[in-house]
């Protein structure tokens, strides 16, 4: 399966933007790429997900680099709310969807 | 529509009990899922199932065991509790596999003593 990187923890200050950047370097031409996050004491959220092109939805941006072997997730305006442990997720259009959630990015966001 | 619902959310076991999880969805979904997340970790899958009456195991199934007898209905079973069993589980569905957005339930805290 292919396995992705991302940074421990981040840090923000409210209400400025937050790049969230995810490594999947053996990634495969029908892999999705899927994030998620959790606030604290719940399940996971679903954020967004894409596959080639870049895609915007109400909660944050996905932006995937033209080799598709990086990503970013980009939180426009943090709030205190945001801070969560974010998931960079691969997943094969396939039945089954088993995501494989790794350690993912704690982002602390300061008032 | 309430989502995905877990029962128990806390429950505190003995070694050697068993217990029963109970996850029910009400979003028709085909594709259900178990999660366990131990702290500080993240989620591991434990057993899927992809519609009534097929189930499959995941990364990490032993000590657990799973029925689909329903499309809504997904419990998980633990016979023989053992303290390496304590953790949070998460139950989840979907009805696009590969493709969808998991919707997850609120967790059930499981403690073996």
């Amino acid at each position: 399966d292919a396995k992705t990187t991302q940074p421990n923890s981040m840090e923000s200050n409210e209400e400025e933007p937050v790049h969230l950047p995810c490594n999947h370097s053996t990634i495969s031409g029908t892999d999705y790429i899927h994030w998620y996050r959790q606030l604290p004491s719940q399940g996971p959220e679903y954020v967004i997900h894409g596959l080639t092109s870049n895609v915007n939805n109400r909660m944050a941006s996905l932006a995937i680099a033209e080799d598709r072997k990086s990503s970013t997730l980009i939180l426009h305006r943090a709030t205190l709310r945001d801070a969560a442990v974010y998931y960079c997720i691969l997943s094969a259009n396939n039945a089954g969807n088993m995501l494989t959630f790794g350690g993912g990015t704690r982002l602390m966001v300061k008032p | 529509n309430a989502g995905v619902t877990q029962t128990p959310k806390f429950r505190i076991l003995k070694i050697g009990q068993s217990m029963t999880l109970q996850c029910t969805q009400d979003m028709n979904h085909n594709y259900m899922y178990w999660y366990r997340q131990d702290p500080g970790m993240g989620l591991k899958l434990i057993y899927y199932s992809v519609g009534a009456g097929i189930t499959d195991k995941g990364e990490v199934p032993n000590g657990y065991n799973v029925s689909r007898s329903t499309t809504e209905d997904f419990p998980l079973r633990l016979e023989l509790a053992a303290p390496s069993q304590t953790s949070v589980y998460f139950c989840a569905t979907t009805g696009l596999a590969g493709t969808g957005e998991l919707f997850f339930g609120e967790g059930s805290r499981l403690t073996v003593l």
